[in-house]
């Protein structure tokens, strides 16, 4: 089994809807995150939480929530979904060691925004 | 303005030739980490380093902190190897990445 999942796999949704995307790991790391790849950009860091409590936001946070529900789960919210919302999401995870952790990702979520 | 260059963006070679990717970045940072993304897209990591050289099986990856670059190297390239690899940096509490080398090995 996966140690780091994202349901769901492919979403198609439309603009205005409020949607949800979840991730859970099985790796016993308290570092989680969730980026978005778009196509000639890269990944980018939209949030994330060092723990249960700690909620930050990253480099393109405006348009997403987050919510840390246990040490395993970190979901991401798109309250009000919008075209260029449209990309490929990604939880990562790792393990907090002084600076210089692997992160470990989970198999993405596309995400179409109609 | 990218904190990670990733260069050449593309890359075609034949099965069995020695394959360089560079990074440079700009920021100063605690660690370096080479990922490789699939087509299917799922990302793995290959290295983190934060000093010299680090060797798995056919893959070199070598930084030289004073020049803020990274080196990737693949040595009797495989078909298998085909994929996008991408540079990350970690900075304080942030993660930055470049846009990606796409690797294609030809039989």
């Amino acid at each position: 089994d996966a140690d780091v999942t994202q349901t769901p796999r492919n979403r198609i949704t439309k603009t205005g809807k409020r949607i949800m995307l979840e991730c859970s790991q099985t790796k016993g790391h308290d570092r989680m995150y969730w980026y978005r790849q778009d196509p000639g950009l890269g990944l980018r860091l939209i949030y994330y939480s060092f723990d249960v409590k700690d909620i930050n936001k990253g480099e393109i946070s405006d348009g997403y929530s987050v919510s840390r529900q246990a040490q395993a789960k970190f979901s991401l919210s798109l309250e009000s979904a919008i075209p260029n919302q449209t990309a490929l999401y990604f939880c990562a995870t790792s393990a907090s060691s002084g600076g210089a952790e692997t992160q470990y990702f989970g198999p993405g979520t596309r995400l179409l925004v109609l | 303005k990218n904190e990670v260059e990733q260069s050449p963006q593309n890359l075609t070679a034949q099965e069995g030739e020695f394959i360089t990717i560079n990074c440079s970045y700009s920021v100063g940072i605690s660690a370096l980490h080479w990922l490789q993304q699939h087509p299917g897209g799922g990302i793995v990591s290959l290295f983190m380093l934060s000093s010299g050289k680090k060797k798995h099986g056919r893959l070199i990856a070598t930084i030289n902190i004073q020049e803020k670059h990274s080196s990737l190297h693949i040595t009797a390239s495989h078909p298998r190897d085909s994929a996008v690899y991408i540079c990350a940096v970690r900075t304080g509490n942030q993660f930055y990445f470049g846009t990606g080398t796409s690797l294609t090995v030809i039989p």
